[in-house]
């Protein structure tokens, strides 16, 4: 069945630091990518998304560009901020079927 | 207004007893999702419904019960609670199209903790 694989954390950077959050998809089909986060005590907001291959998602700073050929879909910030603190999770939806997340990524930012 | 809405936020109760969470969206979606986040923060799919009708059933023991009584909601049900139905579970909803990425909107969790 499709699964996401996602690196594992805790990841802890600096603040105004390169923030990279490996992901990879196994997948039949062609399914759109998501990146959700969820801040301490919250539920789940969608980060960015994208529906084909050589899309980037793109929201608050955070890309991620759908790659077929590696299926992979990399979150990047350039210059991360102690408000982004939270944990990340990569997802995948094939068609009617309910998302798959990967574990989830802890990024802790430091001033 | 809040798109999903949960209730409670939170939950504390005792081995044994039966309990029921609450789940409301209006957002005009017609497929409901129930996804239980365990404490590493791993989330799984636990039922769909889609036009109040359960399409997915995973594995899940059936002291587990989803109820909808209409669209824009779909309800927990669960008996005899064991300590390890502890965890957060979510609620999410999206509107199946032909075409698209059918986004879906989480409510806030439930956090239940059985003591």
């Amino acid at each position: 069945g499709d699964s996401v694989t996602q690196m594992e954390g805790p990841v802890t950077l600096s603040e105004e630091a390169f923030l990279t959050i490996n992901c990879t998809y196994t997948a039949t089909g062609y399914p759109s990518l998501f990146w959700y986060v969820q801040y301490p005590g919250e539920g789940l907001q969608l980060l960015l998304k994208a529906t084909k291959a050589d899309d980037k998602g793109s929201n608050k700073g955070f890309e991620a560009t759908y790659r077929k050929e590696t299926t992979s879909f990399h979150l990047e910030k350039g210059s991360v901020q102690v408000s982004d603190s939270a944990v990340y999770f990569c997802a995948l939806k094939s068609g009617n079927t309910p998302l798959v997340f990967g574990k989830g990524t802890r990024l802790s930012v430091i001033a | 207004d809040t798109a999903v809405s949960q209730t409670p936020k939170y939950l504390v109760t005792q081995m044994g007893n039966d309990k029921s969470i609450k789940c409301e969206q209006n957002l005009g979606h017609d497929t409901m999702y129930w996804y239980k986040q365990d404490s590493k923060k791993f989330l799984k799919i636990m039922f769909s419904y889609n036009n109040k009708e359960l399409i997915i059933n995973e594995t899940v023991p059936n002291r587990f019960s989803p109820k909808s009584p209409d669209k824009a909601h779909l309800n927990l049900h669960i008996n005899s609670l064991e300590l390890g139905d502890s965890a957060v579970y979510f609620c999410a909803s999206s509107q199946i199209g032909l075409a698209g990425s059918n986004e879906q909107f989480f409510g806030p969790g439930t956090r239940l903790t059985v003591l």
